[in-house]
């Protein structure tokens, strides 16, 4: 029921960059608010990134978002093998009335 | 500090029915959307359906529509997810999570999620 398009996975060095990408369309990403995602294997997904681009309390600023048109990106700088998690944007989508969540992309630290 | 409690695991039959709950603490309960979102074995989040406990006004996905019914009881600050008959296909970890300001907002609180395993 994914209606937001992520990369399955993603791979860089320890100290590398990543960047992961969320493919949307009007209704959803390119007139709403865009949210990141982290989530550790058998845990509860944990806000990341909100409103685009700021980030919560306690989230470090490797971790940084942008939005342009119907896409939007989640960067995350200085890599560190903690950061090892499947990630997944979320917006609101006009046309469904719904929340709807990316597809999710794996991090992993090479 | 805001906490998003949920009740534990369940193993049910198929044709059974169900019923998770969700306590709040740490705010005012009232006056915040809870959103349920389903997460099937291996695959993403989607979210089931919203409610807002102050006047019990519910809003549900297209895709889940008539599969299930979201209530909430403001005595008890809890919400829930309940099943009339479920099915193998229901098998999931449940999260409850909270929006921050309407029901088209990011989800800062989440709960630990229910893992609902049916099978015969």
């Amino acid at each position: 029921q994914s209606v937001l398009t992520q990369p399955p996975s993603v791979s860089a060095a320890p100290g590398q960059k990543v960047t992961i990408s969320c493919s949307g369309r009007s209704s959803n990403i390119e007139n709403n608010y865009v949210s990141w995602y982290q989530q550790f294997p058998g845990t509860a997904p944990k806000l990341l990134i909100y409103d685009n681009n700021k980030r919560p309390s306690g989230i470090p600023d490797r971790f940084s978002g942008s939005k342009s048109g119907t896409s939007a990106t989640l960067g995350i700088t200085g890599l560190q093998t903690g950061d090892e998690a499947d990630y997944y944007c979320g917006t609101w989508d006009s046309s469904l009335s719904t929340s709807v969540f990316g597809t999710g992309t794996k991090v992993t630290v090479l | 500090e805001v906490q998003l409690v949920q009740s534990g695991a369940e193993v049910k039959k198929p044709g059974e029915s169900l019923k998770i709950s969700c306590k709040a603490s740490g705010y005012d309960f009232p006056i915040y959307w809870i959103a349920w979102v389903r997460q099937m074995p291996g695959k993403g989040l989607e979210c089931m359906g919203i409610i807002y406990p102050g006047d019990s006004d519910t809003r549900y996905s297209p895709s889940f529509q008539g599969q299930v019914t979201i209530s909430a009881a403001r005595s008890t600050r809890t919400a829930y997810l309940q099943w009339s008959s479920l099915k193998a296909s229901d098998t999931a970890m449940y999260y409850c999570a909270r929006p921050t300001r309407d029901r088209t907002s990011f989800f800062d609180y989440w709960g630990q999620g229910t893992l609902v395993t049916v099978s015969s």
